[in-house]
């Protein structure tokens, strides 16, 4: 099956740092990948739509300049959080539209990579 | 707008009982309704779908009818095993943005032998 990767899946940093999660989907093209938030005991918040080769599309009270995202190639989009705050310490997943794309409108799941902002 | 409400667990049972994790939603139009499971460090894998009211998923010995009489889709198993012991998201679809989850908070399940 499709398979979704994220790196790191845990990390710590200093409040005002910049943080890089990477999510791969490692053996199909995922021409759009799509990334989540989730606090405790919460449900999965839909952070913004990210597309190869153009600009990610952000949900409504989602910073854009704060949560960087890149999407270079058919494998691969990160998701930068720029100056980090301890509000920002979360847990995020991706997911990729699946290698049948738009007939199924599966998602594949990365494992999530949770941030402390110390 | 969209919402889901799943039971709050976490939901302790033992082996071979019969599970019940309630979920409602609120939407417009005709949403698909989904289940994700959620194994111990893995990422979430789609469990089970239904795309119209009346349809029932399943998958695993699991099932969930589309009930839009009740705004519900309440999964069902049987005959639980430990094996099934994971977070599971009732998420529903609604409009054609494949992405536009709308998730539930999640249920923690426990099977003990």
């Amino acid at each position: 099956g499709a398979v979704v990767s994220q790196h790191p899946s845990w990390v710590i940093c200093k409040s005002g740092t910049s943080v890089k999660i990477e999510c791969r989907s490692l053996d199909f093209q995922a021409t759009t990948m799509f990334w989540y938030r989730q606090f405790p005991k919460q449900s999965l918040m839909l952070m913004a739509t990210s597309n190869e080769g153009s600009k990610a599309t952000y949900e409504q009270g989602v910073e854009k300049d704060k949560f960087l995202i890149n999407h270079a190639s058919l494998t691969l989009s990160t998701l930068t959080v720029t100056s980090a705050h301890p509000e920002d310490s979360s847990f995020y997943i991706c997911s990729a539209l699946g290698p049948w794309g738009a007939n199924t409108g599966e998602l594949f799941f990365g494992e999530g990579s949770r941030l402390t902002v110390l | 707008g969209n919402s889901v409400t799943q039971m709050e667990g976490p939901v302790t049972l033992s082996e071979e009982a019969f599970l019940t994790i309630n979920c409602t939603y609120t939407a417009t139009g005709y949403p698909s309704l989904f289940w994700y499971v959620q194994y111990p460090g893995e990422g979430l894998q789609l469990l089970l779908k239904a795309t119209k009211a009346d349809d029932k998923g399943s998958n695993k010995g699991f099932e969930a009818t589309y009930r839009k009489e009740t705004t519900s889709f309440h999964l069902e198993k049987g005959s639980v095993q430990v094996s099934d012991s994971a977070v599971y998201f009732c998420a529903l679809r609604g409009g054609t943005s494949y992405g536009k989850l709308t998730f539930g908070q999640g249920t923690i399940l426990t099977v003990h032998p």
